[in-house]
Parts: structure tokens; C-alpha cells; sequence
């Protein structure tokens, strides 16, 4: 079965700094990955999506991630945090098709993020 | 955004009773999911939906059953509410595998 681990409950930057989230995934196949963010009393917003191509996949808001198969990482990361930033992070892995799956999609337990002007 | 909505976006219900919350897409998706989220366990996989009346259990289906007639909407009910069962619910549907979830706004479920 699938699995998401966001080993950070939060994380704290300061505007204008560089940015990470962390996400690893266990699955069996070629993994389907994505981000979304929450943002207070709203639903998830998705950010951005692996599912195959180039590792280095750019997102929503400026946002981007990199995906390492060797690692089985998944991190999100942006240039320069800003403010308006701060939100609930999550990080997902769905079945791949050759997996027999259907189309399961599971959820990491979630990274606040906190940007400091 | 999609058309995915839910109903009621909140419920107070006393403990025992039955409840049923609604999912409704206006996006012809595939797929649909129950979700429920709670303070440092993050979003847990109650049921989901491959197909009209094709459902699977997620991690956390113990005291929860789904019914998917047609394939804008997606019911989930409590059988028997119990105080561990308030969370905030939310439902997404998605068209196929290489698609991203849209999400409903969410249904705050308060068991009394």
C-alpha cells in the first residue's frame, strides 16, 4: 500500500528566504505525486503534480518541487517565501495504474507553514 | 474551479444517531473520495469511488458505508455517531489518473 511521511509538523521562514516542505512516499511503481495547500477554513488547493518528465516540477503562486526517485523524495520548495504563504501544507501519493490500483489517493499528515516578515 | 459541493457544510448530531452527508459534482469525475481531517493526523482516506456503485475501503472506514448511484454524487453515512467521528469531512473528485483532486469546501460534524 501507498504511503506519504511530511516528517515536519511546521516550518518557519522568514520573507524572502528560500523555502522546503518535505514529503516521502513509499509505493509500489512509478509514483503519482502532488501538493496542495490549505488555507485557514478553506478546502485544498492543489499546487502542482508529478507524473512523469522532467524532476523539477513548477507549480501554482510560484511554487516548484522536486521529484527523487533514488531518495523517493517529493519536496516542495520556492525561492523567496512571502507572507501570504502561510498555510497548510500536504503533500499526496496516488496508486499507479500498474499497481492495480483505483486511483487511490493518500494524504501526508500535513506541514504548517509559517512565514516571519 | 470544479463543481464539487457538499452538504451540510455543518451538523451538530447527537450520539447514535444516524447522518448522512452529500457529495454532489458537476464534473462527469470518475473518481471521488471521502476524506476527514483532524488535528495532527492530517487527511485520512475514509472511502472512495472508481465508478458508479464501485467503492473501496481507505484507512479509516470502521463505522462509515458510502453509496455512489450516480456519478455526480457521493454519500457517505455514519451508521451510529460517536463523539470520535466529529471532524471536519471533505469530499474531491478527480476525472482520471494523471488529474488533479478538486475538493469541496468541507462539512464540519460536531457528535454530541
Amino acid at each position: 500500500a501507498q504511503s506519504v511521511a511530511q516528517p515536519e509538523d511546521q516550518v518557519n521562514v522568514a520573507e524572502g528566504n528560500p523555502l522546503t516542505v518535505k514529503c516521502t512516499y513509499s509505493v509500489s511503481g512509478n509514483p503519482y505525486l502532488f501538493w496542495y495547500v490549505q488555507y485557514p477554513n478553506r478546502g485544498l488547493q492543489f499546487l502542482l503534480k508529478y507524473i512523469t518528465g522532467d524532476n523539477l516540477v513548477k507549480g501554482s503562486y510560484g511554487f516548484e518541487a522536486e521529484f527523487n526517485k533514488s531518495q523517493t523524495s517529493f519536496h516542495l520548495k520556492k525561492p523567496s517565501a512571502l507572507v501570504s504563504d502561510s498555510a497548510l501544507y500536504f503533500c499526496a501519493v496516488r496508486d499507479p495504474p500498474e499497481s492495480g490500483g483505483y486511483n487511490k489517493l493518500i494524504f501526508g499528515a500535513g506541514t504548517r507553514l509559517a512565514v516571519h516578515p | 474551479d470544479a463543481g464539487i459541493t457538499q452538504s451540510p457544510r455543518h451538523k451538530v448530531t447527537e450520539t447514535g444517531t444516524p447522518v448522512t452527508l452529500r457529495c454532489h459534482q458537476t464534473e462527469n469525475h470518475r473518481y471521488m473520495y471521502w476524506y476527514r481531517q483532524d488535528p495532527g493526523h492530517g487527511l485520512r482516506l475514509i472511502h472512495y469511488s472508481y465508478g458508479v456503485k464501485d467503492t473501496d475501503k481507505g484507512e479509516v472506514s470502521d463505522g462509515y458505508s458510502v453509496s455512489r448511484s450516480k456519478t455526480e454524487d457521493f454519500l457517505l453515512t455514519l451508521e451510529s455517531a460517536t463523539s470520535s467521528q466529529t471532524s471536519v469531512y471533505f469530499c474531491a473528485s478527480n476525472g482520471n489518473m494523471n488529474t488533479e483532486a478538486f475538493f469541496g469546501q468541507g462539512t464540519r460534524l460536531t457528535v454530541v
